[in-house]
């Protein structure tokens, strides 16, 4: 079955220590997303990338960062920086040779202590 | 930047019509729509392009107003399972993003 997959579901971390997010296609899609959404509200862009080795910063980048060597792979590395970092975050690909329809993974809430 | 929707939540009986709008103050490519229900995924429920088309699926349709930067999403007879929270996603030129709006909340009850 294709699809994206986001492990885990559920993440605690104490305050100060970075995490790393991770986020799997075999969809065979170009491009990968990251969003964040905090309760009752839409989705901020964080990062995307639309080729392997290469990506772009969102809105709200400051505090995140990510690496894209795989196709099928983007993870998010929340850093220490990042100031709240407790949220729901959700992970999309695209295919830009069709209409770049974004397909979410399940997602993952995480939680700083 | 980001679009705005109205409402920002509707309660309806099953069976009940609605239609949400969403509005950009950017020129648009297209307008994606999106269901998502509490603590789970957005699901994709449709893509407008670039071209004032209407689209729909089954009860659930949409139109795309190109000139005025809108478009709006048309839920007839409402059944218990279009509860949820909507997004429209517009994508401005053809920049692969999407600039999701903050969501109107729908609420079926029998």
């Amino acid at each position: 079955d294709g699809g994206i997959t986001q492990s885990p579901k559920y993440l605690f971390r104490k305050e100060g220590q970075n995490v790393t997010l991770s986020c799997e296609q075999n969809l065979n899609h170009d491009a990968m997303y990251w969003y964040r959404q905090d309760p009752g509200q839409g989705l901020r862009l964080i990062y995307y990338s639309q080729i392997v080795n290469d990506f772009q910063k969102g809105d709200i980048a400051e505090g995140y960062s990510v690496s894209r060597e795989k196709k099928e792979s983007f993870p998010l590395t929340v850093t220490s920086a990042q100031k709240n970092p407790t949220a729901f975050y959700l992970c999309a690909s695209s295919s830009q040779r069709e209409t770049d329809t974004q397909y979410f993974g399940p997602g993952t809430r995480l939680t700083v202590l | 930047q980001q679009p705005v929707q109205s409402p920002q939540a509707v309660i309806l009986r099953e069976g009940e019509d609605a239609v949400i709008n969403c509005s950009s103050s950017k020129a648009l490519y297209s307008v994606h729509w999106y269901r998502q229900k509490h603590g789970e995924a957005p699901v994709f429920l449709m893509i407008l392009l670039k071209g004032g088309e209407q689209k729909g699926h089954e009860k659930i349709s949409a139109s795309f107003n190109e000139k005025k930067q809108q478009s709006s999403l048309y839920l007839t007879a409402s059944q218990l399972s279009y509860s949820g929270t909507y997004f429209c996603g517009t994508e401005p030129h053809n920049t692969d993003k999407l600039i999701f709006g903050t969501g109107t909340r729908l609420q079926v009850f029998p």
